[in-house]
């Protein structure tokens, strides 16, 4: 398996402000991505995260509201911007090793 | 687009009782995936089949490839209280981005003891 740590854990935010969340992941990772599970629901992929390259979003989700920095194979992070209520989920790093995909445990944000 | 249908959506059972959940599809896959999340924690794998057919275990839990490569089934022995959690299937084509695992609804298990 892989251990996968993110900061933080969990914040409350105001609307319009935005929030940095960390990826760390024990050994280098070709492959990492950010996915979403918003209240009571299932898990959606937000992006791709590349190293040295721009993330590969997926339909619904654009940059200016998810900016990704990966800038080695064992760090990411993604902010959610000018966040609105609607914003309000769990946000969770993922890594594939051994051609199976971890998950972190998540940050847990809500916007008021 | 391509969703998994999870069943049932919930699960209220006594401990010791076993337990079978499952995922069906209208698409074809090539790999299916459980996984168990605890509350306030991320998704862990449990069980990943790769093969149409193929049955695995991993201690209580056994989960199967459906021959038509469009259902999964999980299933756990003599239930115990720290089996609570939220059950999601999984499942990814080959040639699409690694990432891109398309997940179930999940199946909430409340175990009483």
């Amino acid at each position: 398996s892989a251990v996968i740590s993110q900061k933080p854990s969990r914040d409350i935010c105001q609307r319009g402000t935005s929030l940095t969340i960390q990826c760390q992941v024990d050994s280098q990772v070709t492959m990492m991505f950010w996915y979403r599970q918003q209240p009571g629901q299932s898990l959606t992929l937000i992006a791709t995260a590349n190293q040295g390259s721009e993330a590969t979003y997926e339909s619904g989700f654009v940059i200016d509201k998810f900016p990704i920095s990966r800038p080695n194979l064992t760090f990411s992070t993604l902010t959610v911007s000018n966040m609105s209520p609607e914003d309000s989920s769990i946000y969770l790093c993922s890594v594939v090793r051994q051609g199976e995909q971890y998950f972190g445990p998540g940050t847990r944000l809500t916007v008021t | 687009g391509q969703q998994l249908n999870q069943s049932p959506q919930s699960m209220f059972i006594q401990e010791g009782e076993d337990v079978s959940m499952n995922c069906t599809s209208s698409s074809i896959f090539n790999t299916w995936l459980w996984y168990k999340q605890d509350p306030g924690e991320g998704p862990v794998l449990l069980i990943a089949l790769y093969k149409a057919g193929e049955l695995t275990s991993n201690g209580r839990l056994t989960a199967q490839f459906g021959i038509t490569r469009k259902d999964s089934f999980l299933n756990i022995s003599a239930s115990i209280p720290s089996d609570v959690g939220i059950y999601f299937c999984a499942a990814r084509n080959y040639g699409g981005s690694q990432g891109n695992l398309i997940f179930g609804k999940g199946t909430k298990l409340s175990v009483k003891p």
